[in-house]
């Protein structure tokens, strides 16, 4: 079955770049569907931060698109996610996830164990 | 774009049902039948509940059910049981110039 698994640095420094891998395992991410972040800061609601296409296209946020890039690398089988000028208030357990069995673009069945990262100095 | 709007809590005791609202625009709920509901427990990644308004998926209980009509979405847990407690959103596909996605604040459901 499909399982991604969120990896990079618990900790950055405010006005760094966050940086996320999501390895996705059990299915190719060049066959189809879109793969997407989305983070929940403690003790509030998820927000969408973007996706990407199995073609490469990519969405984002309007409040957060001049900060974000999300980009994939199908020989590895990964997305990834850069946020830019983290501040504080970016602080959020981070999920990456997708809808299996068709390109959903809003609904999500599967879902990494999301990875906290903490903006501090 | 602005989040969805959900109550900040909802309660009922077991074997009760309860509804749970979610009010969009016309730029996301009202034009799009693309409405989906999550669970969340404490420390856990959200479940997906439904989609496209109305489908279950594979697993999900028949006593989750969604509706909308007009700009607000609903989910309806019937034959409430303790382990329903958790925290449920709503999220909607939305374009303006771009798509993108809009969540719902979030409903704690306490089972008294």
């Amino acid at each position: 079955q499909v399982q991604l698994q969120e990896s990079g640095p618990g900790l950055v420094r405010p006005s760094d770049t966050l940086s996320l891998t999501c390895s996705v395992s059990g299915y190719s991410i060049s066959r189809g569907y879109y793969w997407v972040w989305i983070r929940q800061p403690p003790g509030k609601g998820l927000e969408w931060i973007g996706s990407i296409f199995h073609s490469g296209s990519t969405h984002y946020n309007p409040s957060l698109k001049s900060r974000v890039t999300i980009s994939s690398d199908t020989s590895k089988n990964f997305f990834s996610l850069k946020l830019s000028s983290v501040t504080a208030a970016d602080t959020a357990v981070y999920y990456c996830a997708t809808f299996h069995g068709a390109p959903r673009f809003e609904a999500f069945d599967i879902w990494g164990q999301g990875t906290l990262v903490t903006v501090s100095s | 774009q602005s989040a969805l709007t959900q109550p900040a809590s909802v309660s009922g005791s077991p074997g009760q049902s309860i509804t749970i609202s979610c009010t969009g625009t016309n730029s996301d709920i009202g034009y799009y039948d693309y409405v989906s509901w999550y669970q969340q427990h404490p420390g856990k990644a959200p479940k997906l509940m439904i989609y496209d308004v109305t489908n279950r998926p594979s697993g999900v209980s028949n006593r989750f059910s969604g509706f909308k009509s007009g700009n607000t979405a609903s989910l309806t847990i019937s034959g409430l049981q303790a382990e329903d407690e958790a925290d449920y959103y709503c999220n909607s596909y939305a374009k303006t110039k771009t798509p993108y996605v809009v969540f719902g604040g979030g409903t704690k459901l306490t089972v008294l």
